[in-house]
């Protein structure tokens, strides 16, 4: 069975800081990885994915995660924080039935003006 | 484009009453459906999922039942709340040709 954890259920950055939101990953097949945001009192939005290829997936707002196998890990990070980049992000793994969605428990991001 | 609505997007019902949540997908045919639960300190949970009208599958126990009565329309249903039941419910569809899933807005459900 496939699993997320989520490192850090709130992390605090000022505006203008790198922004590094940590997940790793448990699959016994080749894992199908995302990275969702969601706001408050609204659905989830697709940040990036990882499927197959290029292990640094960029998506969008300027994030960026990078597969690494050897760590089992697929960390979410921006350059620089905005405002409005404060929200609740999602890590998550095809697990499910159906292709349906594991997710980790999701990690506010503060950003400090 | 495609969209997926969810209605209502709160509800505040009292402990041993109905419950029926409603998901509808337009611009595309055939996606698989899904429905997830958001609880307090507890991460998104799959709940049930579709991959045809009345092909409906569980993935943990509970008070809650689902039905897909039309290609693009999953509701969720339950004959008697707990309070357990309370929680941010969220539809979300995809296609055969992508990976990705798509999230309606969300029912906020209170149970009282």
């Amino acid at each position: 069975a496939q699993s997320v954890t989520q490192l850090g259920s709130h992390v605090s950055v000022s505006e203008g800081a790198l922004v590094l939101l940590r997940c790793n990953y448990s699959s016994s097949v080749p894992p199908y990885l995302f990275w969702y945001v969601q706001y408050p009192n609204q659905g989830l939005q697709l940040l990036l994915k990882y499927t197959t290829g290029a292990t640094l997936v960029k998506g969008i707002n300027g994030f960026e995660a990078e597969f690494k196998k050897s760590e089992t890990s697929f960390h979410l990070t921006k350059p620089s924080a905005h405002m409005s980049d404060a929200a609740e992000y999602f890590c998550a793994v095809v697990g499910g039935g159906a292709d349906g969605l594991t997710f980790g428990k999701g990690t506010h991001l503060i950003i400090q003006p | 484009s495609q969209t997926i609505h969810q209605w209502p997007a709160t509800l505040v019902q009292p402990v041993g009453s109905p419950l029926s949540l409603e998901c509808t997908v337009e611009g595309t045919s055939n996606p698989n459906l899904y429905w997830y639960r958001q609880a307090a300190g507890r991460g998104l949970q799959l709940l049930f999922y579709s991959v045809g009208i009345g092909q409906i599958s569980s993935e943990v126990p509970q008070n809650l039942s689902a039905s897909r009565p039309q290609d693009r329309q999953f509701i969720l249903s339950s004959k008697k709340l707990l309070l357990s039941d309370s929680g941010f419910y969220l539809c979300a569809w995809s296609s055969l040709r992508t990976d990705i899933q798509y999230f309606g807005a969300g029912t906020r459900l209170s149970v009282l």
